[in-house]
């Protein structure tokens, strides 16, 4: 079975420094990649995604991923954070499953709170 | 482009009473699901449909959940009779098809609960 796991409920970090928040994934088979953030009272908004091809991926709002085989994780990076990027960010894997369709699995979202 | 449309946007309702909720997906789009989004997790797919078809209903608790996408658009999601873990938010997403690796879209959710 699929899974996908964030480690840290939360994470805090200073505005203008670079931010980090874990992914991790378990699947059999190539996983496809998504990073969601959700604002409060909002649906979940797309930022990045990773299919193939080169391991960084560049998204929304600044951010970038680095999808790391060995690790199985896929961590969201932005170099420097900005008050406005706090909110819920949510990890989900994507694979095809045994009907012919592709199967999503979310974490259970991190976080972010960006301190003035 | 028009977004994942979504109503209500709030609902209380008592426990065992009946509830629906709709959604309108994006124009096109294909794949159609529902989650459930309880508040500190991630969100849990009820239902998936492939134009009017389900592919995946495996976590919907088919004794009091019922969805329907009968022409292949919008979708109505429905639970009968309620109960208070039912108090969640009730998100539609699409996206284009299946066998595509394309990210799905959101709609804002309608905020379940049932007291």
């Amino acid at each position: 079975a699929q899974s996908v796991a964030q480690p840290e409920d939360q994470v805090n970090v200073a505005e203008g420094n670079p931010l980090t928040v874990k992914c991790t994934y378990s699947v059999s088979g190539n996983p496809y990649l998504f990073w969601y953030v959700q604002y409060p009272n909002r649906g979940l908004q797309f930022l990045l995604k990773y299919i193939t091809g080169d391991n960084l991926v560049k998204g929304s709002y600044g951010f970038e991923a680095e999808f790391n085989k060995s690790q199985t994780s896929f961590h969201l990076k932005k170099p420097s954070a900005l008050v406005s990027d706090s909110a819920l960010y949510f990890c989900a894997v994507r694979v095809p499953s045994s009907g012919g369709y592709q199967k999503v699995t979310f974490g259970t979202g991190t976080k972010l709170q960006v301190i003035p | 482009e028009a977004g994942v449309a979504q109503s209500p946007r709030y609902k209380i309702i008592e426990k065992r009473q009946s509830v629906a909720f709709w959604c309108n997906p994006i124009s096109g789009h294909a794949t159609l699901y529902w989650y459930q989004q309880i508040l500190g997790q991630g969100p849990k797919l009820l239902i998936q449909f492939q134009n009017n078809g389900v592919v995946d209903d495996s976590q919907l608790p088919k004794d009091r959940f019922s969805a329907e996408r009968l022409k292949g658009v919008d979708s109505t999601l429905k639970i009968q009779p309620a109960k208070l873990e039912d108090s969640a938010v009730y998100l539609c997403a699409s996206s284009l098809k299946q066998g595509t690796y394309t990210e799905a879209f959101f709609g804002q959710g309608t905020r379940l609960t049932v007291v």
